[in-house]
């Protein structure tokens, strides 16, 4: 199996921009795709990203994703930061059959 | 509109086994993978496996393989999870969660979790 590695934390003012990575430890990150989970505290985890970069609808277009398959990772990024979009962050993929989650980055927006 | 519907919070002791129902409505149960993912306390989440509900097949993390069946009633559209051997390090929320029309298709909704607490 492999991992998804994401920083613990980042935090950004309101109205900047902060991109959050999730590195493939094995594996080409472009070979599978990679969706992005919102978790507020206390609430189920919600899905603002899918197949890389396909935002869901009701998504705002303030939230993109990408993947960079020189460094082997994905990102999330959220512009025009609000105070709402504090919360964790996990990047999750999968291999043949399994799943994998990321360990999960907390977005503190101060 | 599509919910998902967890059982209620449990008390187990070591070495029990639990039991976790999710009934799912708005949508075609048998059309869509439900996944299960743990999230213990302070920490992230962390899959459990899935399950085809249209045919009943399963596959589980590595992690939980011996431990853990997942099975559903397509009669009630209602998937279960139950994890049995329970240790103090399985208290967590358990969230399932509905995939798409394979294994590989991302989370669209989830339910509310249910919060299982192992302690003597």
């Amino acid at each position: 199996n492999f991992m998804l590695t994401q920083p613990h934390s980042v935090s950004e003012s309101p109205g900047k921009t902060v991109t959050i990575s999730c590195t493939r430890s094995s594996g080409s990150i472009v070979s599978n795709y990679v969706q992005w989970y919102q978790q507020r505290p206390g609430s189920s985890p919600t899905t603002v990203m899918y197949e890389h970069n396909q935002r869901p609808s009701g998504v705002p277009d303030r939230f993109s994703g990408s993947i960079d398959s020189s460094s082997n990772s994905a990102s999330l990024t959220i512009s025009g930061l609000k105070t709402e979009d504090e919360a964790d962050y996990y990047c999750q993929s999968y291999d043949s059959i399994n799943w994998v989650f990321g360990g999960g980055t907390k977005l503190t927006v101060l | 509109q599509v919910q998902l519907v967890q059982s209620g919070a449990e008390l187990k002791k070591p070495g029990a086994s639990v039991k976790v129902s999710c009934k799912a409505s708005g949508y075609a149960f048998t059309a869509y993978y439900m996944h299960w993912v743990r999230q213990a306390p302070g920490q992230g989440l962390e899959w459990v496996g899935w399950i085809n509900p249209h045919s009943g097949g399963t596959n589980y993390a590595q992690k939980f393989q011996g431990r853990v069946t997942m099975t559903r009633d397509t009669s009630i559209s209602t998937a279960y999870m139950e994890l049995s051997r329970l240790r103090s390090d399985d208290t967590a929320v358990f969230y399932c969660a509905r995939g798409g029309g394979g294994y590989w298709a991302p989370v669209a909704y989830w339910g509310q979790g249910t919060l299982v607490t192992v302690s003597s």
